[in-house]
């Protein structure tokens, strides 16, 4: 089964701190995906990787730069934490091309206070 | 840029009932996929259907449906004699064939009341 770790299930941090979400899958997979979700709003991609070192923006990738050193592993990085980065954070992965459906890890509930 | 829209914020429906999931999208793309996801209560999402642009056909599975329809850009879900345990925020997805992302609407949230 292919499985998507992340680091934390939840984690309460203070404004101006440097946070790291970390995830990692065991499925060799190319793509990887962090997403926030928040209520009424769905999922939204905050960035994408597509292979080691490469990555690209999503839709609100302001406040938060990534990192993909090696191929299964993901990171997440807010530079300095705000209160409005409070929220669900879910990470994901998928083989290579279109049709591959993601698989997701089980979150993390990050709470900036 | 694309986009998918699920307009059904929250249904709440009496077990037995057949419920409807609406998801239309929005792309430029010839080529795409389309997703449906479900959050049980756990958090975790699971995969539930594929369906490519160029595959147009109806799927069942069990008490779940899919029905894609190009001409309206929709690929919507039916749960018939819903249950208790289809209670979940579900989620439609989009990927074009120009990038490798993965597009998501803002998810309907299912209630099944016994």
């Amino acid at each position: 089964d292919v499985k998507v770790t992340q680091s934390s299930r939840y984690l309460v941090k203070r404004t101006g701190e440097k946070v790291f979400l970390e995830c990692v899958q065991d499925m060799d997979h190319e793509n990887m995906f962090w997403y926030r979700q928040d209520p009424g709003l769905g999922l939204r991609l905050i960035y994408f990787s597509y292979d080691v070192k490469m990555k690209e923006k999503g839709d609100i990738p302001e406040g938060y730069s990534v990192s993909r050193e090696k191929k299964e592993r993901f990171s997440l990085i807010l530079e300095s934490a705000s209160t409005n980065q409070t929220s669900m954070y879910l990470c994901a992965s998928s083989g290579g091309g279109l049709n591959t459906e993601a698989f997701f890890g089980q979150g993390t509930r990050l709470t900036v206070v | 840029a694309q986009k998918v829209t699920q307009a059904q914020t929250e249904i709440s429906v009496v077990e037995k009932e057949d419920v409807t999931l609406d998801c239309v999208y929005e792309t430029r793309d010839t080529t795409y996929y389309l997703f449906w996801y479900k959050q049980p209560p756990s958090g975790e999402l699971v995969f539930l259907i594929r369906r490519n642009s160029f595959d147009e056909q109806n799927e069942i599975s069990g008490r779940y449906s899919w029905n894609f329809q190009k001409s309206t850009s929709s690929f919507n879900f039916t749960i018939t004699a819903s249950q208790v345990v289809d209670s979940a925020v579900y989620f439609c997805a989009l990927s074009e064939s120009n990038n490798n992302d993965m597009r998501f609407g803002a998810g309907t949230r299912l209630t099944v009341k016994p």
